[in-house]
């Protein structure tokens, strides 16, 4: 079956400007996770939804990101007045649920900030 | 919060020779330790995972041991061939924060054939 899609999968913008990033989890996969990947570093959680709430927004790097889930499924990332050191690939994952750990992974979206 | 250390960052090995990955990880609530492999530009592939019930698991080539008392776990790959080259991950999960993963720094991994 379809595994995680996102979307754009490049993104360059202008230091300054809004960006929304997309993510489409496995159908029927309650629990979304966001985490991001700075070039040659690891993955740092951002943020993760059951359903459509987010009990946890503590990975959250500064008040210019936020996230939403709305249905149940497509989540979007968005991220105000973007500076340089956001440039970053941003992952999405998904699991059958909290509390079932295993975490797919989608491509991912690179973003370049001038 | 938790912390998970990966050592080494690079490991260079020979084909046919194994590879070992350690992770050490601080928040004794963590209860998974998943393995994703990480080929350049590509996303992360689970390639074997681990609960805390069981402290060794095998899957063909790869397999992983687990200490909960030490708080570490190690990534074995033996037989190694050139395709297995890319970065590996470790990974704890925070039960408490719905199970989100606090990943290690990486190993890249370099078979030389």
């Amino acid at each position: 079956g379809a595994g995680v899609s996102q979307s754009p999968s490049n993104k360059v913008t202008e230091k300054g400007k809004d960006v929304e990033l997309r993510c489409d989890p496995i159908s029927g996969h309650t629990a979304l996770y966001w985490y991001r990947q700075s070039l040659g570093q690891g993955l740092e959680f951002l943020i993760y939804f059951q359903g459509n709430s987010a009990p946890d927004k503590s990975g959250l790097p500064s008040d210019r990101f936020s996230a939403e889930r709305t249905g149940g499924s497509v989540s979007t990332l968005t991220i105000q007045r973007t500076q340089q050191e956001d440039s970053a690939v941003y992952l999405c994952a998904s699991s059958p649920r909290v509390g079932e750990e295993t975490q797919y992974f989608g491509p991912g979206t690179r973003l370049l900030v001038l | 919060g938790e912390n998970v250390e990966q050592h080494p960052s690079t490991l260079s090995v020979q084909e046919g020779d194994s590879a070992v990955i350690k992770c050490t990880y601080s928040d004794s609530a963590s209860n998974y330790f998943p393995w994703y492999k990480q080929e350049l530009g590509k996303r992360p592939q689970l390639i074997i995972d681990i609960r805390s019930n069981v402290g060794e698991k095998k899957d063909q080539r790869i397999a992983v041991t687990l200490n909960k008392t030490a708080k570490h776990f190690s990534l074995h790959i033996t037989e190694t061939q050139p395709e297995d080259s890319a970065v590996y991950f470790c990974a704890a999960s925070i039960p408490e924060y719905g199970n989100k993963l606090v990943f290690g720094a990486g190993t890249i991994l370099r078979v030389k054939s």
